[in-house]
């Protein structure tokens, strides 16, 4: 049982790179989204998608692209990394919103 | 945005109770989940409340007052393995029934 596998695990970056955060399900399930973790501030949305080929904007979109072209797979895109970005970044998916989400392991950003 | 809020941080004793409230202030409130998150690890679904009143799943509880904007977690025969930070979220329909995470609360078992 894969449920839902982040790649990469750790990321050091230089200010101006991009890149790109991988998320991969394989529960069938149609909700997908990103948060962000920083020390007390708890997990902030930054994209969600509720199925392939539409996703939508969370609380902190600026700086972060996505897209959905499948159902298993919701890649996150930093366009031009700033030490701002910096932070540990959960993928989690659903069938639907109101069910509880499964999260990934995280990827863990440092952005110089 | 959403106001969620919990305390910081808490401390017990093994074999111990311990409650984590939640405060929350919403205009669609749709449901409020409590998460488990170790250090370094993802965060897992504890529980889940929409109507008012207590769930209870083993050892964890939580409770629910809509009218109160209220949720308490209760964590009892606490063991050395719950130590970690336990995050309230709630569910709001007026927000595309997104949801939107408190800060968490850190809990310490000492032995």
């Amino acid at each position: 049982n894969a449920g839902v596998t982040q790649t990469p695990k750790f990321q050091v970056l230089k200010t101006g790179q991009s890149m790109t955060l991988q998320c991969a399900q394989d529960m069938n399930h149609e909700y997908m989204s990103w948060y962000r973790q920083d020390p007390g501030m708890g997990l902030r949305l930054i994209h969600y998608s509720v199925g392939a080929g539409i996703t939508d904007q969370g609380e902190v979109p600026n700086g972060y692209n996505v897209s959905r072209s499948t159902t298993e797979d919701f890649p996150l895109r930093l366009l031009s990394a700033a030490p701002s970005q910096t932070s540990v970044y959960f993928c989690a998916s659903s069938y639907n919103p109101g069910q509880p989400q499964h999260f990934g392991d995280g990827t863990r950003l440092s952005i110089l | 945005g959403q106001n969620i809020d919990q305390p910081t941080e808490m401390t017990a004793t093994e074999g111990a109770i311990v409650q984590i409230n939640c405060t929350y202030q919403t205009s669609g409130f749709n449901g409020l989940f409590w998460y488990q998150q170790h250090a370094g690890e993802a965060p897992t679904f504890l529980s889940y409340n929409v109507l008012d009143g207590l769930e209870e799943k083993g050892r964890f509880s939580s409770f629910l007052s809509r009218s109160k904007g209220y949720s308490y977690l209760l964590l009892k025969e606490l063991q050395m393995k719950d130590s970690a930070s336990y995050l309230c979220a709630v569910r709001d329909q007026s927000r595309d029934y997104k949801l939107s995470f408190g800060a968490g609360t850190t809990v310490t078992v000492r032995a």
